[in-house]
């Protein structure tokens, strides 16, 4: 069964500074992996999607990287701003089907 | 392009009711996902339609259940409602064609609470 895991849980910086955030998976037969955010009480919004045969994807400020082998993903946020505070979420799609496994999440804060 | 719309947006009910909540994909897409989220579970996955047919399930039970029409729009509902069945209910649309490239877009939720 797929497990997926993010550390950290949280997260909190002064507006500014470059951050990385982790997801780790246990299955590494995925067909591809979403970065998501989630402001609080809303949907999720996709930032990002890495297939399985990327190594990376880059949209602005944000850059995703992709290690299949070792089952990890990181999220890296350039220059953080106060409006990126938010919980990111990401969610592994299983070759099995469609459906998406999510982490927990990291909730970040930027601070001005 | 339209994004996902879900409705309504928040319900509230009592233990014993049942509900029917709403789900229109983006144009073009046909397969649908239901997603609960609770601050305990985190995001759970319900099920999945695909052009009228379940193609996928999480483990639920049977009080939930769904369908999706012709024109992909996409109906989730509870029987016998539970105060543990408040949360939040995501719907998400793609294209469905269980390719690499298949990128998942949610709506904003329904909120729903169970007295």
């Amino acid at each position: 069964k797929q497990e997926v895991t993010q550390i950290p849980a949280a997260l909190s910086v002064p507006e500014g500074e470059n951050l990385v955030l982790n997801c780790s998976f246990t299955d590494s037969a995925i067909y591809n992996l979403q970065w998501f955010r989630q402001d609080p009480g809303k949907g999720l919004t996709s930032l990002l999607l890495i297939q399985s045969s990327q190594r990376e994807q880059t949209s602005g400020r944000l850059n995703a990287s992709l290690d299949k082998s070792s089952g990890r993903s990181t999220l890296y946020i350039a220059a953080s701003q106060p409006g990126d505070s938010a919980t990111y979420l990401c969610a592994v799609k299983e070759t099995s089907g469609s459906r998406l496994t999510f982490g927990e999440g990291t909730q970040l804060t930027v601070n001005p | 392009k339209a994004g996902v719309t879900q409705t309504p947006r928040y319900l509230i009910k009592t233990r014993g009711q049942q509900v029917t909540l709403s789900c229109s994909p983006i144009s073009g897409h046909r397969s649908v996902s239901w997603y609960q989220q609770t601050p305990g579970q985190g995001l759970q996955f319900l099920f999945e339609y695909f052009s009228e047919t379940q193609r996928n399930k999480g483990n639920f039970p049977g009080r939930f259940s769904g369908r999706q029409f012709s024109n992909s729009r996409s109906e989730m509902n509870v029987s016998t409602l539970e105060l543990g069945d408040s949360a939040l209910y995501l719907c998400a649309s793609s294209l469905g064609d269980r390719g690499h490239k298949d990128e998942q877009f949610f709506g904003p939720g329904t909120r729903l609470t169970v007295l």
